[in-house]
């Protein structure tokens, strides 16, 4: 089963814009990553952002945590058509403890057009 | 090694056959999972191991599936008798933490195709 669930579906940019991405999920949660997947790539890992954090930043990419509402956002400045990939959040649930694992949405396509 | 090694790339398997895909994690990563992603979805965990241990394999979908890591570094997922519905990409990752705690390295991941 998937907890995430990320928003829009796809998202289609001009380079040079900025793009938002927003992820819901459903328990609680130890911390919610971000990751990248290029076509026929494996995920790589964006940031990372814990409960008890509200809004983290690296380079480009600004995530924000509402663990009242149980969202995230994933805002990626001045886009470029590299950043045209699938981005997922996934939730490491609380309930999980030491046998940790990820929950991942069904993900966000994002076109960057040059 | 620098990053997650997964072998092969691509498998072709006729329905019924058997596969085994490997995962080499990064050196001196103790825990390892392996995730199954159906075209345009997200993954879908499988299975965890703490070192040798498999401590979670709730997310295998059925006794043909079985993962081991031996010696607490390579990991190899075994399917049996495969079949069309198994057809997906196997993707494993592996972490220096015992809990998720700072993200997961992922392989290029295994597509398998079972024809």
């Amino acid at each position: 089963s998937q907890q995430g669930e990320e928003d829009p579906q796809a998202l289609s940019i001009q380079e040079g814009e900025n793009a938002t991405m927003n992820c819901s999920y459903k328990t609680s949660i130890n911390n919610l990553q971000w990751y990248r997947q290029n076509s026929g790539r494996g995920l790589v890992h964006l940031i990372l952002i814990r409960s008890n954090e509200r809004e983290k930043h690296s380079g480009r990419l600004r995530v924000t945590l509402d663990t009242s509402k149980k969202s995230s956002s994933l805002l990626i400045t001045a886009s470029r058509a590299a950043d045209t990939a699938s981005y997922f959040c996934a939730t490491d649930d609380r309930a999980s403890g030491a046998n940790s694992k990820l929950t991942f949405g069904k993900g966000i396509t994002l076109s960057v057009r040059p | 090694g620098a990053g997650v090694s997964q072998s092969p790339r691509y498998k072709v398997a006729k329905r019924g056959q058997d596969v085994a895909l490997r995962c080499d994690p990064i050196s001196g990563h103790v825990s390892l999972f392996w995730y199954q992603q159906a075209l345009g979805q997200g993954p879908e965990f499988l299975t965890y191991f703490q070192n040798e241990a498999q401590l979670d394999k709730s997310g295998l979908p059925s006794d043909r599936f079985f993962a081991e890591r031996p010696e607490g570094s390579v990991s190899t997922l075994k399917i049996q008798r495969t079949q069309q519905e198994d057809s997906a990409v196997y993707l494993c990752a592996s972490s220096l933490a015992l809990t998720g705690s700072f993200g997961y390295t992922f392989g290029s991941g295994t597509r398998l195709t079972v024809v």
